[in-house]
């Protein structure tokens, strides 16, 4: 069964500062991986998708890593903004059937000016 | 904007009562997925249609039913509401079949039983 962990669950950085939250799977059979964002009572945006043959992706100040073998993802966020404050998903596509996304409980990152 | 648009936004019920959420997929897409947010958690599959037809089928019990219509629009019906069914319920939109499955959600519909 795949399981997918966020680490950490919850992060306080100043404004302009470099970030990283990291995900973490254990299955390494997965078509893709999808990074969202959640601002309170939302629904998610998608930021990123990784394919399993790729091993990373950039959109903006955004930059996430694919490593499928040892079953890891980073997200990456350059010159952090208040902006940016919001809950942050990793999801992996399994590939048992039905392409369901299997969610971490994501990472709360809250950026103060 | 996702194109996906997901009806009500709130809805309150009371246990024991039905409910019936609806989800309009993104235009060109085949697959509806559905899945429940607990306070605090990450999204937990529910199930998914494809073609009209269940596509496979998370942990929930039966009571929990869905269809897709042929203009790939779709309904997610609780029956026996309980009040652990309180939760954000969201909707996703993909393409199956192509390489790049992206995933597109909708805003969600907020469900209090009380």
């Amino acid at each position: 069964k795949q399981e997918v962990t966020q680490i950490p669950a919850a992060l306080s950085v100043p404004e302009g500062e470099n970030l990283v939250l990291n995900c973490s799977f254990t299955d390494s059979a997965i078509y893709n991986l999808q990074w969202f964002r959640q601002d309170p009572g939302k629904g998610l945006t998608s930021l990123l998708l990784i394919q399993s043959s790729q091993r990373e992706q950039t959109s903006g100040r955004l930059n996430a890593s694919l490593d499928k073998s040892s079953g890891r993802s980073t997200l990456y966020i350059a010159a952090s903004q208040p902006g940016d404050s919001a809950t942050y998903l990793c999801a992996v596509t399994d590939q048992g059937g039905s392409e369901k996304l299997v969610f971490g409980k994501g990472t709360k990152l809250t950026v103060n000016p | 904007e996702t194109g996906v648009t997901q009806s009500p936004t709130h809805l309150i019920k009371t246990r024991g009562q039905q409910v019936t959420l609806r989800c309009s997929s993104q235009s060109g897409h085949n697959t509806v997925s559905w899945y429940q947010q607990a306070l605090g958690q990450g999204p937990q599959f529910i199930f998914q249609y494809y073609r009209e037809e269940e596509n496979g089928r998370g942990n929930f019990p039966p009571r929990f039913s869905g269809l897709q219509f042929p203009n790939y629009s779709s309904e997610l019906n609780v029956n026996a509401l309980e009040l652990d069914d309180s939760a954000l319920y969201l909707c996703a939109s993909s393409l199956i079949g192509h390489l790049n499955t992206e995933a597109f959600f909708g805003q969600g519909t907020r469900l209090t039983v009380v």
